[in-house]
């Protein structure tokens, strides 16, 4: 079975750009997660998904953030403009519904200069 | 407002002693908590789970010990082996967040021959 894929593994770009983070959850999982490290802090909780609905927003440190979830399946985390702390390592994580396991992803490194 | 918390930043065993990881909570709600591993470069990877119901959970070299008194856990793992070098973070959740994990900033574990 195939595990928690993210893309890009890295990312670098200019202050004022934009990035879209994409997640793949593990096949079947209804719950998505979205978490965010930032200088080898704590992993901090952004927002969670059941299936497309977002049900759970209260990490999103503001409106440049945006997350969807088209269709239930696969997610995207969008940036935009980026800022300098908003650099840092994006992890996604599933969860099936019933399950209490969350299987993260490799996480995407973001490094806005 | 960081809800749980690993005092211990970094580690250091020799190969086939005891490491013992120490994790600390302040919301009484917590009712579930997780150890996870986390390689560099990699996302972390679940390693051990205790419900609160519980005050005991064994897995192999790993124990976890809950004490809710006290708002803390352990993790034990026994014996150390150079494999086990990682970073451990502690992470908790409550059962009306859906899941939303808290995590603690991590305790970096050095496993020495």
């Amino acid at each position: 079975e195939a595990g928690v894929t993210q893309f890009p593994s890295h990312s670098v770009i200019e202050k004022g750009q934009t990035v879209t983070l994409r997640c793949d959850p593990i096949s079947g999982h209804d719950n998505l997660y979205w978490y965010r490290r930032v200088m080898g802090k704590e992993i901090k909780f952004l927002l969670h998904f059941v299936k497309e609905s977002k049900q759970d927003e209260s990490g999103m440190p503001n409106n440049r953030f945006l997350a969807e979830r088209t269709g239930g399946t696969y997610s995207t985390l969008k940036v935009q403009p980026a800022e300098l702390e908003d650099s840092g390592v994006y992890f996604c994580a599933s969860r099936a519904t019933g399950g209490e396991t969350q299987y993260f992803g490799p996480g995407t490194r973001l490094l806005v200069l | 407002d960081q809800q749980v918390k690993q005092n211990s930043p970094s580690l250091s065993v020799q190969e086939g002693r005891i490491s013992i990881l120490n994790c600390d909570y302040t919301n009484s709600m917590f009712d579930y908590f997780l150890w996870y591993k986390k390689y560099p470069a990699e996302g972390p990877t679940f390693l051990i789970s205790i419900s609160s119901i519980k005050d005991k959970n064994e897995d192999g070299r790993f124990t976890v010990f809950l004490n809710k008194s006290a708002k803390h856990l352990s993790l034990h793992i026994v014996p150390s082996q150079p494999g086990d070098s990682a970073v451990y973070f502690c992470a908790a959740s409550a059962t009306d967040s859906w899941g939303k994990l808290q995590f603690g900033a991590g305790t970096q574990v050095v496993v020495t021959p």
